[in-house]
């Protein structure tokens, strides 16, 4: 069974400083991809990222950073100088490859990043 | 890129109507649409995987004859709520894949939701 964790409910930073949001998962299968979306109050789903397991490299896009370390089984991601544009709730997510159905994403429970002026 | 669009964005309806969301992929077609709900506060979980011209697939626990999919063509997707009751009330969000999917990692491109309020 896959499962993906975030233990981390809600964050609260202020404006400029930096968050971490922790992303562990489970799987058994050795091809998988993992994913982040960000989904602002608007509700809508927002691609960050998306991984697959034999590519371990970290990944910075702008302010954004991914950490993927197969050996602890996590994906975490980094915002760096946050602004109160990046509060929303922020999903980790995981595809195990092949699947019966391509659409069927593991999703975590979210965090909750609330970023003050 | 691709665009999912979802119709309509809010509905408040009374208890024991039914409700119906149309989801579209604008600029692209899309065999397969998923829908999945998201309850208040929590995460996303997908309640069926829609196909078009044949029957969608259920995830356990999901009534089929409650939540009623209908993918006609390519481009169009519809989730009918029947009989909705206070407890339906959730976000609905659709999303799809690209219909030439390369190596099948493409992104799952979600909807902008649906959000259902049964009075």
């Amino acid at each position: 069974a896959q499962k993906v964790t975030q233990a981390q409910t809600e964050i609260s930073v202020v404006e400029k400083e930096d968050v971490t949001l922790d992303c562990v998962y489970e799987t058994r299968d050795t091809t998988y991809y993992l994913f982040w979306y960000k989904q602002p109050p608007s509700g809508e789903l927002v691609f960050l990222i998306r991984r697959n397991s034999f590519d371990e490299q970290n990944e910075i896009s702008g302010r954004y950073s991914w950490n993927f370390q197969k050996s602890t089984s996590s994906f975490n991601f980094t915002i760096t100088a946050s602004q109160v544009v990046d509060s929303a709730v922020y999903f980790c997510a995981l595809r195990v490859h092949p699947t019966d159905s391509w659409g069927k994403l593991q999703f975590g429970a979210g965090t909750q990043v609330v970023v003050t002026p | 890129g691709a665009v999912v669009s979802q119709h309509p964005s809010r509905v408040i309806c009374k208890s024991g109507t039914s409700v119906k969301i149309e989801c579209r992929s604008l600029d692209f077609q899309a065999t397969t649409m998923f829908w999945y709900r998201q309850f208040p506060k929590q995460s996303l979980m997908l309640m069926a995987t829609s196909n078009e011209g044949s029957k969608a697939t259920y995830e356990q626990g999901v009534e089929k004859d409650k939540f009623l999919i209908n993918h006609a063509s390519l481009t169009l997707s519809t989730l009918t709520v029947t009989s909705a009751h206070p407890e339906d009330s959730s976000f609905y969000i659709c999303s799809a894949y690209p219909r030439d999917r390369g190596s099948g990692a493409n992104v799952l491109t979600f909807g902008a939701g649906s959000r259902l309020t049964v009075l």
